[in-house]
């Protein structure tokens, strides 16, 4: 049972270049999150898909989208990366009441 | 939408004492609140949680409190040991926010030997 997976673990990229990060859950969760890192900020939501076919915004949105591409799947997408967009991303996932589960992270560097 | 302030950012302890975490929250229709633990380069794990429905919880050496009145709650590690030594994350969850969490900005936790 590996719960959340990310790919990929580590990323370089130059500005203005575009990237998809993934997350899949094996858990047969409803709601999935993706969510950004900065050192002194804890973690901030950038998009939440609550169910299957749905996204929605989160707290900080601006130069990302996202896919819910069925069930166990959600992209987040950078389509022309800013230096600002450098972070380590965390994908979640939870079930109705349920704590949310944490992927392992991806770290993202933008030169 | 909800604000969540946690205090404070740094914490230091000698092994053996008791270390206390403090998060205000802003909404007052939140109704979960999970505290994680997250080691140097690791994801964020659940340690203990509390619905609006309770005072207090306890697991072990952690136990969470719950001020609905003043929109606080507190985490409490008795007896530290090195390996607690972690940033520390609260979080809120309001009645209609889809599972959305509202995170405090951490607290980095040291325990010396």
């Amino acid at each position: 049972n590996a719960g959340v997976t990310q790919t990929p673990k580590f990323q370089v990229l130059k500005t203005g270049q575009s990237m998809t990060l993934q997350c899949a859950q094996d858990m047969n969760h409803n709601s999935m999150y993706w969510y950004r890192q900065d050192p002194g900020m804890g973690l901030r939501l950038i998009y939440y898909s609550a169910s299957e076919g749905t996204t929605d915004k989160g707290e900080v949105p601006n130069g990302y989208n996202v896919s819910r591409l069925n069930k166990r799947e959600f992209s987040l997408r950078l389509e022309s990366a800013a230096p600002s967009q450098t972070s380590v991303y965390f994908c979640a996932s939870t079930q109705g009441n349920q704590p949310q589960h944490f992927g392992d992270g991806t770290r993202l560097s933008i030169l | 939408g909800e604000n969540v302030e946690q205090h404070p950012s740094t914490l230091s302890v000698q092994e053996g004492d008791s270390a206390v975490i403090k998060c205000t929250y802003s909404d007052s229709a939140s109704n979960y609140f999970p505290w994680y633990k997250q080691e140097l380069g690791k994801r964020p794990q659940l340690i203990i949680d509390i619905r609006s429905n309770v005072g207090e919880k306890k697991d072990q050496r952690i136990a969470v409190t719950l001020n609905k009145t003043a929109k606080h709650f507190s985490l409490h590690i008795t007896e530290t040991q090195p390996e607690d030594s972690a940033v520390y994350f609260c979080a809120a969850r309001g009645g209609t926010s889809y599972g959305k969490l509202t995170f405090g900005q951490g607290t980095i936790l040291t325990v010396h030997p």
